[in-house]
């Protein structure tokens, strides 16, 4: 267990819907990253919280939002799902990033 | 921007045999952090070692070493007397040294290690 925890460990949903997938970071850290990795494919950066304040922004689509919550927890809302957005979902957290990120075990999203 | 290439897509070994992956990156930047991530056949990203880029010493971690050549902008890991359990997707990651509380961690495309038995 490395202390971050994703919910739900999978999710199969329809095209066009609506999902949240719901980030815990370790006790202490106030940085979450929330990262896309398909299929074989490496991980790419998705957006950053810090402290309840968006920090950072990387190839994130329109369709996503995130935010964290004042007890820095985090959500990643994906809307008008594709078949394309089924990936794996990962979020990580740092006490800072000098130390690298400890990972979730990620989301499985399966959009059929 | 700040780029990580990873070379070789696949590559294996025999058990208790020694690697080496590569990793290359393109930065301006004069300080920054390199990592290297294993993800098993279970997914979860597993922090394997890192190298701050003002340290010139090799970070080492058990059988895992590193081999940081600054001015070539190069990062291998070298895996010595390999196991059964290192069979794994290895990702090279490179962040810049700035505000720390304002990053995101880049990645390579990954090598696929497979250690035989």
């Amino acid at each position: 267990d490395s202390g971050v925890t994703q919910t739900p460990k999978h999710l199969i949903t329809a095209t066009g819907q609506r999902v949240t997938l719901r980030c815990s970071p370790r006790s202490g850290d106030l940085s979450v990253y929330w990262y896309q990795q398909s299929l074989d494919q490496g991980l790419q950066f998705l957006i950053q919280y810090y402290n309840g304040e968006e920090r950072a922004k990387g190839n994130i689509l329109e369709r996503f939002s995130a935010q964290q919550f004042p007890d820095l927890h985090s959500e990643l809302n994906l809307s008008s799902l594709e078949l394309g957005d089924s990936a794996l979902y990962f979020c990580a957290s740092s006490p800072t990033v000098y130390y690298g990120y400890t990972f979730g075990s990620g989301t499985r999203l399966t959009v059929v | 921007a700040q780029t990580v290439t990873q070379s070789q897509p696949e590559m294996s070994v025999q058990e208790a045999e020694t690697v080496t992956l590569s990793c290359t990156y393109d930065t301006s930047e004069n300080n920054y952090y390199l990592f290297w991530y294993k993800q098993p056949p279970s997914r979860q990203m597993i922090l394997v070692i890192r190298q701050e880029a003002y340290k010139q010493q090799n970070a080492t971690e058990n059988r895992f070493s590193v081999n940081f050549q600054k001015a070539a902008k190069s990062f291998s890991l070298k895996i010595s007397d390999s196991q059964l359990g290192d069979t794994a997707m290895y990702f090279c990651a490179f962040m810049k040294h700035e505000n720390p509380n304002n990053n995101d961690m880049r990645f390579g495309a990954g090598t696929r290690l497979t250690v035989k038995p």
